[in-house]
């Protein structure tokens, strides 16, 4: 089955709004990562996020290890933020050999 | 100014035919990667390199050849192209084990 499953598959928000992006897996990992992939395809790293929270600017990455989640928290969303939101994990005794979810399509309206 | 560099952007190649797909970075990392976008999937891991060593190869198919002439280059070699190795490929790199990963721009590779 899908180790990496996040949700919602996509989102529309209006400028301003905040979102909640959920990654949920299934297997013992060694470290959890979030992306921006833009619009082009080119993908930016957001965190390292292995466990509990981190915060970047209006981002906020939450790992709980027991609850095998990662959520990604944009406050005050722009339309600059419309992209895909990749989560992935590296599971444990690999390389940084990341399993990718399938991304969550998000679009902000003006 | 980008700092993991892959050429091409774009390639078109016909079946059959072998191409090299370049990738050098300029972030003194030690570990380098490569992983393949197809239409409507999810990224996925091919190949894992650390200091010029081959940590994990998760690609079936011995017509993906990973080659690291130097620290901060790996190229990959697809020989004998089929239509289904159409996709975006994307090279990463990483300081070292449990690090976090930046990632080339990709070629994007259409085999016809």
């Amino acid at each position: 089955g899908q180790q990496v499953q996040q949700s919602p598959a996509s989102l529309v928000l209006q400028e301003g709004e905040n979102a909640e992006l959920q990654c949920n897996f299934s297997t013992s990992l060694n470290s959890m990562q979030w992306f921006y992939q833009r619009p082009g395809g080119s993908l930016v790293s957001l965190f390292y996020n292995p466990s509990g929270t981190k915060h970047s600017g209006r981002l906020t990455s939450t790992t709980v290890i027991k609850e095998r989640r990662s959520s990604l928290h944009i406050s005050s969303s722009q339309t600059t933020d419309s992209g895909t939101y990749l989560c992935a994990l590296e599971l444990s005794g690999s390389f940084n050999k990341l399993t990718f979810g399938a991304g969550t399509r998000l679009a902000v309206c003006p | 100014d980008p700092k993991i560099i892959q050429k091409p952007k774009y390639l078109v190649a016909v079946t059959g035919s072998e191409k090299i797909l370049i990738c050098e970075q300029y972030l003194g990392h030690n570990a380098m990667y490569w992983y393949r976008q197809s239409a409507k999937k999810p990224l996925e891991f091919m190949f894992s390199y650390s200091y010029q060593k081959l940590m994990d190869n998760q690609t079936a198919s011995s017509r993906f050849q990973p080659q690291s002439s130097k620290k901060n280059h790996l190229d990959l070699q697809i020989t004998a192209l089929k239509p289904d190795d159409s996709a975006t490929y994307f090279c990463a790199s990483s300081q070292g084990h449990n690090e976090r990963l930046f990632f080339g721009h990709g070629t994007k590779l259409s085999v016809l």
